[in-house]
């Protein structure tokens, strides 16, 4: 068990330019989740996926995100146009569905994903 | 609608004293209830959860959290704090459907003094 790795670690890009991220859930586990943290504040659901479904987005997740799961494995988390407003660590988690109530709802998160925008 | 709240941003104790940091939970539905510490410029790391079995939760490093449906409450304490221990730590509620995402407090950050 390697754990949820995400990639880069660090991000800084000027305003206007796209940015791309990626998250490598624990192997086994059929949910991935992306989640966004801003200074100070807890972390902010933007989307999930049960396997490749993607099966709930927030309202924070404007247009000009996307995220894809292909395969059900790894997933990408894309901002087009980036703003300053973006700049925040994005968190993936992956979980486990339908182990019982014990594997249920426990997520494991990955290290992050700093974006700064300029 | 789910909601968490985190009485204190700042919680400081000497190493050695009684930690408690507060949680109170807003649920329509019975809820899973988790504690996740987050140390600077990394992920969140899973302390202990609550998902309806016994109501004294024991977790990682020493900690433990009681939930209690009466006061909506799932504070989580330590009887004595170690230097380590200085980290920010938030409190999270699910649905127990485990088709729900989580809810974050704000966090608490505990500051331990030597």
């Amino acid at each position: 068990d390697t754990g949820v790795s995400q990639n880069p670690r660090h991000k800084i890009t000027k305003r206007g330019q796209n940015v791309t991220f990626r998250c490598d859930p624990i192997s086994e586990h059929n949910r991935l989740y992306w989640y966004r943290q801003t200074l100070g504040q807890g972390p902010e659901f933007l989307t999930y996926f049960q396997n490749e479904a993607q099966l709930e987005k927030s309202r924070l997740l404007s247009d000009r995100f996307s995220a894809e799961r292909p395969k059900g494995s790894f997933s990408t988390l894309e901002i087009q146009r980036t703003e300053q407003g973006d700049s925040a660590m994005y968190l993936c988690a992956s979980s486990l569905a339908g182990s019982g109530s014990e594997g249920m709802g426990t997520q494991y998160f990955g290290p992050g994903t700093r974006l700064t925008v300029l | 609608a789910q909601s968490v709240t985190q009485l204190g941003s700042h919680v400081s104790v000497s190493e050695g004293a009684l930690v408690l940091l507060r949680c109170n939970y807003s649920s329509s539905v019975p809820p899973y209830l988790f504690w996740y510490v987050q140390y600077p410029n990394q992920g969140l790391q899973l302390l202990l959860k609550y998902t309806s079995a016994a109501t004294l939760v024991k977790g990682i490093n020493g900690f433990e959290a009681e939930f209690k449906k009466s006061e909506t409450s799932f504070h989580l304490t330590k009887p004595s704090a170690h230097m380590s221990d200085a980290a920010e730590y938030f409190c999270a509620v699910t649905s127990n459907s485990g088709y729900s995402t989580l809810t974050f407090g704000k966090g608490t950050m505990l500051l331990v003094s030597p």
